[in-house]
């Protein structure tokens, strides 16, 4: 089976721009997790999706959001770009059927962001 | 609320030596999942394992394995016999395991395993 995908891999953007993160999960994986890494701040959890619907966020500003489509793929957004953006990007996908694999998650290669 | 706790933030061996990370917990769920992921430099989080809170067995993988005890809330993870392959930052991990279905990883803040030659 293909991994979990992510597109772009490196992104340049300036502030208060916006960018859209894409991520395709493995295949019969139907929910899909968005972390934040940061030298400063870590591994931090931002938002989870299955059938299409947000079902859990992190502790992040609204201009952070996402989207799940009906084939599971996701993006996510960040609106009025902020340096502090600056980070690595990964998503995860894990199948939610299956007992307790099913909450073993898989992650992408990520997207590096840099704001400048 | 959950924690993850991993006080070793590097940690230099030579080839051939053994080498355990540590990883303490804090979470006040009854039933709960603990993780541990390799990055390696290209930046992918590779999944190394998963236990379940209810099962204390240790568990070995080749030159791998995880030592839980839940008394001092622990899950730490040996590498015998380290190989240059094993230079990476490794993180632990912790999620509950409740039936809603959700599910967030609180992560520790990672440990780097440096081997020489």
């Amino acid at each position: 089976k293909a991994g979990v995908t992510q597109t772009p891999r490196y992104l340049i953007k300036t502030r208060g721009q916006q960018v859209t993160l894409s991520c395709s999960p493995i295949s019969g994986h139907r929910s899909v997790s968005w972390y934040q890494q940061t030298p400063g701040q870590g591994l931090q959890f931002l938002f989870e999706y299955f059938s299409e619907t947000q079902r859990n966020k992190g502790n992040f500003p609204g201009r952070f959001s996402g989207r799940q489509f009906s084939n599971s793929r996701s993006e996510m957004n960040v609106s009025t770009l902020e340096l502090g953006d600056s980070a690595l990007y990964l998503c995860a996908s894990r199948p939610l059927a299956g007992g307790a694999s099913s909450y073993e998650q898989y992650f992408g290669p990520g997207t590096r962001l840099t704001v400048t | 609320a959950q924690k993850v706790t991993q006080a070793q933030t590097e940690i230099s061996v030579v080839e051939k030596e053994d080498v355990t990370l540590d990883c303490v917990y804090e979470t006040r769920d009854t039933t709960y999942y603990l993780f541990w992921y390799k990055q390696p430099p290209s930046g992918e989080l590779v999944f190394l394992i998963r236990r379940n809170s209810f099962d204390e067995q240790n568990e070995i993988s080749g030159r791998y394995s995880w030592n839980f005890q839940k008394s001092t809330s622990s899950f730490n993870f040996t590498i015998t016999a380290s190989q240059v392959v094993d230079s990476a930052v490794y993180f632990c991990a912790l999620s509950e395991a409740r039936n809603t279905g959700f599910q967030k990883l609180v992560f520790g803040t990672g440990t780097r395993l440096l081997v020489s030659p």
